[in-house]
Order: C-alpha cells, then sequence, then structure tokens
C-alpha cells in the first residue's frame, strides 16, 4: 500500500494564476483533509470530505475549492493565487475512528 | 472553541537526557488526544495517542498521559537519541458528528539532539 499520495511535490505558480493539488489513499478511508503548514502556525484545516460525496469548509477555506472525486481522491483548487498562499499543502485521511494518516505535502510558492 | 498549547521551540538536549515537550488543551466535551511528529522534509506521522481520561499512549520510548484534571498530555522520554531531531506536534479531535475527525494542532516544538 501506498498510503496517502500527493501531487506535485513542489509548485511554483505566479500570482493569479491556478493550479488543482491531487491527494489519493488507499486504505478505504471514509474521510479525508486538507491542511496547511506555516512556519509557527501549527497545521491549519482548510477543508475536509467526511465521506465520498461531502465537503466541508475548516478555518481557512478562502481562496480554496475542493472536490472529493470518489472515494480515494481528494483535490484541492487555487483559482487565483496569491502570495499569501505560499505553504506547505497536507493531505489526510482517516476512519471513523481517531487518527489520520498524512501524505508527503507539496510546498507551494507563489511569487 | 477547540485549542492546543503547546511549549515552544526549539529545544536542545544532549543525546541521552531526559526530554518532556508540554501541551494542553481546551476543548468542550472529551476530546482524543494526539502526538505526530514530523522528520525534515517528511510528512506527519502519528505517534502515539489516548482516547479518554488516564489512557497512557505510548511508542518508540516515548510516552504521554491523558490528565482531564490538568487538562494536559505532556510528551516524556526517558533517553533521546540523535535520531529523534524532529518537529513534534500536540493535536486533539472531537468526537465525530458527522465531520469526521478533524484535528486541532498545536504550533508544533523543534527538537534538536546533539551527540
Amino acid at each position: 500500500n501506498a498510503g496517502v499520495t500527493q501531487t506535485p511535490k513542489f509548485q511554483v505558480l505566479k500570482t493569479g494564476q491556478s493550479m488543482t493539488l491531487q491527494c489519493a489513499q488507499d486504505m478505504n478511508h471514509n474521510s479525508m483533509y486538507w491542511y496547511r503548514q506555516d512556519p509557527g502556525m501549527g497545521l491549519r484545516l482548510i477543508y475536509y470530505s467526511a465521506s465520498e460525496g461531502t465537503t466541508d469548509k475548516g478555518e481557512v477555506p478562502n481562496g480554496y475549492n475542493v472536490s472529493r472525486l470518489n472515494k480515494r481522491e481528494f483535490s484541492l483548487r487555487l483559482e487565483s493565487a496569491a502570495p499569501s498562499q505560499t505553504s506547505v499543502y497536507f493531505c489526510a485521511s482517516s476512519v471513523q475512528i481517531p487518527g489520520q494518516f498524512f501524505g508527503p505535502g507539496t510546498r507551494l510558492t507563489v511569487l | 472553541g477547540n485549542s492546543v498549547t503547546q511549549m515552544e521551540g526549539p529545544v536542545t538536549l544532549s543525546e541521552e537526557a531526559f526530554l518532556t515537550i508540554n501541551c494542553t488543551y481546551t476543548a468542550t466535551g472529551y476530546p482524543s488526544l494526539f502526538w505526530y511528529v514530523q522528520y525534515p522534509g517528511e510528512g506527519l506521522q502519528l505517534l502515539l495517542k489516548a482516547t479518554k481520561a488516564d489512557d497512557k499512549g505510548s511508542n518508540k520510548g516515548f510516552e504521554a498521559t491523558y490528565r482531564k484534571e490538568t487538562t494536559s498530555f505532556h510528551l516524556e522520554k526517558g533517553s533521546v537519541q540523535v535520531s529523534d531531531s524532529a518537529v513534534y506536534f500536540c493535536a486533539l479531535s472531537d468526537r465525530p458528528s458527522n465531520s469526521g475527525y478533524a484535528l486541532n494542532f498545536g504550533k508544533g516544538t523543534s527538537l534538536l539532539v546533539t551527540p
């Protein structure tokens, strides 16, 4: 099992460009999450999907959209990137018990 | 709302020293508590967890006890190694409604262990 995979690993965008971060899990987990990690801020929840077909906003959803494509895949889209979205993005998944499994992260720089 | 406060780093220790990283929380209800570890350039890995008061989570020589009376979940290790150098995150998760188990994280504590 690969666990949680994320693509790309690194990305540089110019202000105003759009992109989609991809996430997939092969553990048959119901719930999936997107976090961003910024220095001194810990991880903050952007969006989550409790189950296939549902998505909900987390703590910092502005400027992002998500799609739960199927049970395996959960993508995060930046429609018009801003320098404030420079961060490391982590996808995670879980079953209906506490504890999440994290992907390796995507390091995004917006110039 | 829920929140997690952990001691600020960086923490620098010599090999074989005793480690304590403090974590306190604020939550309504009865959360589950976690410690995650992040090695340089990697994602987060679950280190240990406790789901109810007085539970002790343990893994790889690390321990933490869920103390409801002091709302704390301090991480300890009796003898650290250079390979323990990483960032440690304390986190909590509320009981789910239909929202899965979203986590609230502390800001992280960087640990550097020197030979």
